[in-house]
């Protein structure tokens, strides 16, 4: 079956600028984890969709936002970018709190 | 809030050899998750560990799980070059929902 499919894979962006980046999970995955990946920072939580409903949020400030539509696809989006906001920004998928969490490859974001 | 400590940092071994890597944490939880990335790429899920004891092995890696110390452990046995890759502990915390709390990664480098 398909996995978790992230677009777009690569963005550059202007400081100041915003941009939206997109998830798609696993068939029948309700359940959309986002995290950003940094050299600094490593690995951290954002923000948790289950039925179009945010049930957890990381330490973030409100320029990331998210969502998540009737078909299980979330979005995230950063307004008014920084230059730290350049990440590895990952989505994982699952059935709910079920053990197993796929993650898509990935959207590489570097903010100029 | 859940901390996870992984050591060490870097690893750089020979082939052949055989290493450790530890996975801490700091409170209760019921699931551990070892991944593997590897450079520019998403996490690749090696091992889920759901209950006190439980060890699972595939290939060169083997994974147990100690709930009591709070200690996860990632054993490389006859390490080959293409173990080379950053290897991730994570700890899910599912009292709100799927959140994944990461250690720092290992990177480990076999040297032929």
């Amino acid at each position: 079956k398909a996995g978790v499919t992230q677009t777009p894979r690569y963005l550059i962006k202007t400081r100041g600028q915003q941009v939206t980046l997109s998830c798609s999970p696993i068939s029948g995955h309700r359940s959309v984890s986002w995290y950003q990946q940094t050299p600094g920072q490593g690995l951290q939580f954002l923000f948790e969709y289950f039925s179009e409903t945010q049930r957890n949020k990381g330490n973030f400030p409100g320029r990331f936002s998210g969502r998540q539509f009737s078909n299980s696809r979330s979005e995230m989006n950063v307004s008014t970018l920084e230059l730290g906001d350049s990440a590895l920004y990952l989505c994982a998928s699952s059935l709910d709190r079920t053990p197993e969490a796929f993650f898509g490859q990935g959207t590489r974001l570097t903010v100029v | 809030e859940l901390k996870v400590e992984q050591n060490p940092l870097f690893l750089s071994m020979q082939e052949g050899k055989n290493y450790t890597i530890y996975c801490n944490y700091s409170t209760t939880s019921d699931r551990l998750y070892w991944y593997r990335q590897d450079p520019g790429k998403s996490l690749e899920s090696l091992f889920v560990l759901l209950s006190n004891g439980a060890v699972k092995q595939e290939g060169r890696l083997m994974a147990s799980l100690d709930t009591k110390a709070r200690l996860s452990t990632l054993h490389i046995t006859a390490a080959v070059h293409d173990l080379s890759a950053t290897y991730f502990c994570a700890v899910a915390d599912t009292n709100t929902g799927n959140q994944f709390y990461f250690g720092t990664g290992t990177s480990l480098t076999v040297i032929p």
